[in-house]
């Protein structure tokens, strides 16, 4: 069974500061991973996209790596803002479906 | 970018009334796309996958004759509760492929919906 898992479940850093979000999958075949930044009462916002190949992918202050062999990935946000309290979503795809498994998120407080 | 346009971001409805969502795609033709639901601090679970022409496909456990789906064109697709109860209050999500060679998978920016 396709499965993805997120930790932490919750985070609650400083203004200013750098986390690192996890995210453990078990998809098979694996075309590519997503990450989503979803605000309260909105939809998801995509972030990065990443394939087999990629390991490592950058959209400003949010960095995603992604080891295929152990597959695992990461969201790494860097010098944190208010305005990045929000749910953070690993979607993983197979490969031939455009239906994701998606994680329960992280729900990250940024915190003045 | 590929944009999905969700409406209305928010409605009330008394119990036993329907209500329609509706979930367009702005500058890109969707031939699939796809309905979530998501209760607080839950995953976005998928309820069925919308196909322009076609039925709908519904997940299991998903009600197609309480929750209908019409793909009639291209860039639209509708949601319609119908007899609304307050269980069915939630945040419903739409989303939409722009098949390219890496495709987009682009959400909507959801619906609240409330049954009193």
């Amino acid at each position: 069974k396709n499965q993805v898992e997120q930790s932490p479940q919750s985070l609650i850093i400083l203004e200013g500061k750098n986390c690192t979000l996890q995210c453990n999958y078990t998809v098979s075949p694996f075309s590519n991973l997503r990450w989503y930044k979803q605000d309260t009462g909105r939809g998801p916002v995509s972030l990065t996209i990443m394939t087999f190949s990629e390991n490592t992918k950058s959209n400003g202050r949010y960095t995603a790596t992604l080891d295929a062999d152990t597959k695992q990935s990461s969201l790494h946000i860097t010098a944190s803002q208010l305005s990045d309290s929000a749910s953070y979503i690993c979607v993983v795809f197979s490969g031939g479906s455009y239906i994701p498994t998606f994680g329960r998120g992280t729900s990250l407080i940024v915190h003045p | 970018g590929a944009v999905v346009s969700q409406h209305p971001s928010w409605v009330i409805c008394k119990s036993g009334t329907s209500v329609k969502i509706e979930c367009r795609s702005l500058d890109f033709q969707a031939t699939t796309m796809f309905w979530y639901r998501q209760f607080p601090k839950q995953s976005l679970m998928l309820m069925a996958t919308s196909n322009e022409g076609s039925k709908a496909t519904y997940e299991q456990g998903v009600e197609k004759d309480k929750f209908l789906i019409n793909h009639a064109s291209l860039t639209l697709s509708t949601l319609t509760v119908t007899s609304a109860h307050p269980e069915d209050s939630s945040f419903y999500i739409c989303s939409a492929i722009l098949e390219t060679a890496n495709y987009g998978y682009t959400f909507g920016s959801g619906t609240r919906l409330t049954v009193v």
